[in-house]
């Protein structure tokens, strides 16, 4: 079955640190993948996908993710995290079913940025 | 572009009382929408999935009866909580997809209590 696992529950950083959130996926096929970011109150907003093609893939608000096929893996990193980046994080994948493209969650993973 | 709002952001209802959101995409005609449910610090689940003019699809496990969504427009999805019970009580976040292949834009969510 398809999933998605984000091993961190709880990450905690300070500012200006660099930081890098782990997400795995088990997929029988090439996914598509993404990761969001959630705050407070505010709705889910993409910070980058991978589909195909160049591996790194850059997102906004600075960050990046690196698609490994042979590690079933999708890190989102930063190098250098601001106290505005603390929020709730999750990856997904893009599982294409019917016509449209469902997404698995993973759990998430909460990011504090100390000053 | 690509927003998509949701309708009440909060609602309080009495057990055995049916409770309406709305999801709309505002900018763009949303071909298929997907209704998640999350519970506190927990990652989102796909209820259901719907296409404009056409019955959804509920994940397995989701009550069709309890969770009656209907699409009737292109910028319009409802999702309506029949008799609603305390346990029915959840964050309801829906997406919207048709702008970009592959991708959703979610709304910002819903936070359902029911007393």
């Amino acid at each position: 079955a398809q999933s998605v696992t984000q091993p961190d529950i709880h990450i905690t950083v300070s500012e200006g640190a660099s930081l890098e959130l782990r997400c795995n996926y088990s997929y029988g096929a090439t996914p598509y993948l993404f990761w969001y970011v959630q705050s407070p109150g505010q709705g889910l907003q993409l910070l980058l996908k991978y589909f195909s093609g160049d591996t790194l893939v850059q997102g906004i608000k600075g960050f990046e993710a690196e698609f490994k096929r042979s590690q079933s893996s999708f890190n989102l990193r930063k190098p250098s995290v601001h106290w505005s980046d603390a929020a709730e994080y999750f990856c997904a994948v893009g599982l294409f079913s019917g016509g449209y493209n469902k997404l698995i969650f993973g759990a998430g993973t909460r990011l504090a940025v100390h000053p | 572009g690509a927003v998509v709002s949701q309708h009440p952001s909060w609602v309080i209802c009495k057990s055995g009382t049916s409770v309406k959101i709305e999801c709309r995409s505002l900018d763009f005609q949303a071909t298929t929408m997907f209704w998640y449910r999350q519970f506190p610090k927990q990652s989102l689940m796909l209820m259901a999935t719907s296409n404009e003019g056409s019955k959804a699809t509920y994940e397995q496990g989701v009550e069709k009866d309890k969770f009656l969504i209907n699409h009737a427009s292109l910028t319009l999805s409802t999702l309506t909580v029949t008799s609603a019970h305390p346990e029915d009580s959840s964050f309801y976040i829906c997406s919207a997809a048709g702008l970009v292949a592959g991708e959703q834009f979610f709304g910002p969510g819903t936070r359902l209590t029911v007393l």
